[in-house]
């Protein structure tokens, strides 16, 4: 069952915030929002993860509405370098080995 | 630092023949590691969860006897495809969590198998 749903494909003008949003309505009380990024014919890169507050690291920010039932992750000058595919995966914990499973993504293409 | 390195990046193998994937947390100890396939355009599909010392366990429609998984250590995992089909040409993936760190997973830079 999928537990979050994204746009298939975002554009982004180049030095400009690119807003990707992630829908995830059926999210559980213990479980996080993370996102990871796959640049083509790479391993999946982590960008950032939340529970309820909003997160900010030297990648990304992450917003997550008052209900939880949706973020945005948030890359605040994206560059040619960001572009690729951008999962959205909601994990109950942090402490566990639970498997961590992705759903089609967005593919986000920054132009020039 | 929770560094994974796969090994070999790339392989290219006669269809009928095995061939093994290697998946090595560097500066980390996983007692779980992750493999997982991408086909062409696709998102990630887990294939089996790789427990230290002992089975692995197989998501469904995942043949155990095709695809073998080893984890004899705490920083070591391998993917063993058997009998090699072109159809089982893709991009292979490891994962491992490192303990020390709250944050989720960290993911090898894969395998691209093509059975020819």
């Amino acid at each position: 069952d999928a537990k979050t749903t994204q746009p298939p494909s975002m554009d982004c003008a180049e030095g400009r915030a690119a807003n990707l949003p992630c829908n995830h309505s059926t999210i559980s009380g213990n479980e996080y929002v993370y996102w990871y990024r796959q640049i083509h014919s790479q391993g999946p890169q982590y960008i950032i993860h939340g529970l309820k507050n909003n997160e900010t690291n030297e990648m990304a920010s992450l917003i997550i509405t008052e209900d939880r039932k949706s973020s945005t992750l948030i890359l605040p000058h994206a560059t040619l370098r960001d572009t690729a595919v951008y999962y959205c995966i909601v994990r109950a914990s942090t402490y566990n080995n639970n498997d961590m499973r992705f759903g089609a993504g967005t593919r986000l293409t920054v132009k020039p | 630092g929770a560094v994974v390195s796969q090994h070999p990046s790339r392989v290219i193998c006669k269809s009928g023949t095995s061939v093994k994937i290697e998946c090595r947390s560097l500066d980390f100890q996983a007692t779980t590691m992750f493999w997982y396939r991408q086909f062409p355009k696709k998102s990630l599909m887990l294939m089996a969860t790789s427990n230290e010392g002992s089975k692995a366990t197989y998501e469904q429609g995942v043949e155990k006897d095709k695809f073998l998984i080893n984890h004899a250590s705490l920083t070591l995992s391998t993917l063993t495809v058997t009998s090699a089909h072109p159809e089982d040409s893709s991009f292979y993936i490891c994962s491992a969590r490192d303990s020390g760190r709250g944050y989720g997973y960290t993911f090898g830079s894969g395998t691209r198998l093509t059975v020819v």
